[in-house]
């Protein structure tokens, strides 16, 4: 079984500058998959960025990258240069070795301060 | 942007009445999921699908049954709703296994049970 958990119900950030959400999981399978997805207050889930376990480098796209530390079991998202725009949920989530269950964590509310 | 339609999106229903939810897709994905989703509970999986009449058990799939008789078809029942089963509810679609490939996300339902 996975288990993903997220410890900071809500963050607060300035504009412009950096911010790391934490993730820590939990599985016994050999090899999964950690997600980061982003919900602005408007409801849509939006896909962020993907690490696998067995990847040799830390997810990065744009602005957001993922700090994988994969013998402390965590997945921390860094976003760079906060936006007032990066204001919304952010939910990290893990796939397992069969691929087929996706599970989530409760979720970290940002707030981007101008 | 994927095609994932949720109907309905937003339902008030009495305490012991059936509910169904329909989850729709026209990308003929392999996985569909049903979550709901509740402040400091995040996005919990309820059921998940894998192929047609292939279905399996999330984190909180008590009170819930669904089927998939077509591959763009995931319902949803609540048998005999119950309050606390008042939540949004979202579906997602995955196109293969393969851990690194992301969920796409419907548009979410508002469920009221009073």
């Amino acid at each position: 079984a996975q288990k993903i958990t997220q410890t900071q119900p809500g963050m607060f950030v300035q504009e412009k500058e950096a911010v790391t959400l934490d993730c820590t999981y939990d599985t016994s399978d050999p090899s999964y998959g950690l997600f980061w997805y982003k919900q602005p207050s408007s409801g849509e889930m939006i896909f962020l960025i993907y690490q696998g376990s067995y990847d040799q480098q830390n997810a990065t796209e744009g602005r957001y990258s993922l700090n994988f530390q994969k013998a402390r079991k965590s997945a921390n998202l860094v976003i760079s240069a906060s936006q007032l725009g990066d204001s919304a949920m952010y939910f990290c989530a893990i796939i397992g070795n069969q691929g087929g269950k996706l599970i989530f964590g409760q979720g970290t509310e940002l707030s981007v301060k101008p | 942007d994927a095609g994932i339609t949720q109907s309905p999106r937003h339902k008030v229903t009495e305490t012991g009445t059936p509910v169904t939810l329909r989850c729709h897709q026209t990308e003929n994905h392999r996985y569909m999921y049903w979550y709901r989703q509740d402040p400091g509970h995040g996005l919990r999986l309820i059921h998940y699908s894998y192929g047609v009449k292939d279905t399996d058990k999330g984190e909180v799939s008590d009170g819930y049954s669904v089927s998939r008789s077509k591959t763009e078809d995931f319902l949803l029942t609540l048998e005999s709703a119950t309050s606390s089963q008042t939540s949004v509810y979202f579906c997602a679609i995955r196109n293969s296994g393969l851990q690194n490939t992301e969920a796409f996300f419907g548009q979410g339902t508002r469920l009221t049970v009073v």
